[in-house]
Parts: C-alpha cells; structure tokens; sequence
C-alpha cells in the first residue's frame, strides 16, 4: 500500500516550457488535490476534484490546468511555465470531502524550479 | 471564512526541554483541527486529529494537542523533544462542507539544538 506517489520528485524547466506532474493514490480515495508550497506561505489549493470527473478550481488556479484520469489518478499541466511557479507541489487525497471529518493524506512532493 | 495562525515562524527548543507550538483559529461552528509533519524533503504526515469528544488527543511520535473552544486555540505540545523531531509543523482547520474546506496555517519551523 503506497498510499500518495507523485513523480517526478524534481524538475528544472525552461521558462514557456510545458510539463505534467502525476499523482497517484491506492486507497480508493474519492477526492484528490494539488497544493502548491512556498516559503512562509504554507500550503494554497490549486486545484482539486471532489470525485471522478470533476474538478474545481482552489485557491491559486492561474497557470494551471488539471486531469482527473481516472479514480486513481490526477495530473496538474502547466502549458507555458512561468518562474512564478517555481514551488513544491504536493498531491492529497481523501475519502469524502463533504464531511467535517475528512483527512487528506499527502505525497512526497515534486520540487519544480522554472527558469 | 475560515483562517488559521501559527504566531511563531521559528522555534527553538534544546534536546530533552519540552516543547509547545500555537495554533489559533478563525472558524464560526465547530472546528476540525489537525496538526501535521513536514520533515525536511518530505511530504506532510498527519499527527493528530480533533474532531469531538476529549479535548485532548493523542497523536503519533509522542504528540498530544489541547482544544480549547474559549481561546480558539489547538496547540500541539510535546513532553520532551528528540532531534528527529526538527521539521515543519503545521496546522490546519476544515470547516467541511466542501472539498476546499482545508486551510492550513504558514507552518512553524522547528529547530532543535543539542
């Protein structure tokens, strides 16, 4: 049971380029997000899907694009990378987000640097 | 809406020496509180959940955290410290509702001297 996999763990990109971070879960989760995290900012939602083909936008969705493939799996784009989106990027899943008890388990992150 | 606030960014504790770290939050019903781990290059760990009931929880690696409805407070406390316990801790309020119902505070960042 691996929980929260993401990959890649790094990433440097060219400004302009384009790139997908995965995220995969194996806990039957309904519900899966991407964070982003940057120094004294803690943890803002960009995106997330409450259930298989959904998807909502979070706190900070600029530049970003997401796909929930599958119950499983759920990918953020970015299609021009800007340095601004120089971050770690953390997946999260839960089981039902509807309800006040709800818990998000997280992956290990992807460390993406856009210069 | 809801708001988190972790006053200490740093904190400083001896090996051994207790510790304390503050969470207050800003949430109109009833809260669901959660502290978390981050350990340097890794991901978030959960610690400990406050839903209802005792208003002291017992979490993983020794953790206890307190609720405090009076104060809107849920600080995360520890009786003695291990240098593996240097990470960043954050807290985090789920007002439900919604899958965009989590807010996390800006996190303390944990520093152990020997």
């Amino acid at each position: 049971n691996a929980g929260v996999t993401q990959t890649p763990k790094f990433q440097v990109l060219k400004t302009g380029q384009s790139m997908t971070l995965q995220c995969a879960q194996d806990m039957n989760h309904n519900s899966m997000y991407w964070y982003r995290q940057d120094p004294g900012m803690g943890l803002r939602l960009i995106y997330y899907s409450a259930s298989e083909g959904t998807t909502d936008k979070g706190e900070v969705p600029n530049g970003y694009n997401v796909s929930r493939l599958n119950k499983r799996e759920f990918s953020l784009r970015l299609e021009s990378a800007a340095p601004s989106q120089t971050s770690v990027y953390f997946c999260a899943s839960s089981e039902a987000p509807y309800l006040n008890t709800d818990t998000q388990y997280f992956g290990p992150g992807t460390r993406l640097t856009v210069l | 809406a809801q708001s988190v606030t972790q006053p200490d960014i740093h904190i400083t504790v001896s090996e051994g020496a207790s510790l304390e770290l503050r969470c207050n939050y800003s949430y109109g019903a009833t809260p669901y509180l959660f502290w978390y781990v981050q350990s340097p290059g890794q991901g978030l760990q959960l610690l400990l959940k406050y839903f209802s009931g005792d208003t002291l929880v017992q979490g993983i690696k020794g953790f206890e955290a307190e609720f405090k409805r009076s104060q809107s407070s849920f600080n995360l406390r520890k009786p003695s410290v291990h240098w593996s316990d240097a990470a960043e801790y954050f807290c985090a309020v789920n007002s439900g509702g919604g899958a965009d119902g989590l807010t996390f505070g800006k996190g303390t960042h944990l520093i152990i001297q020997p």
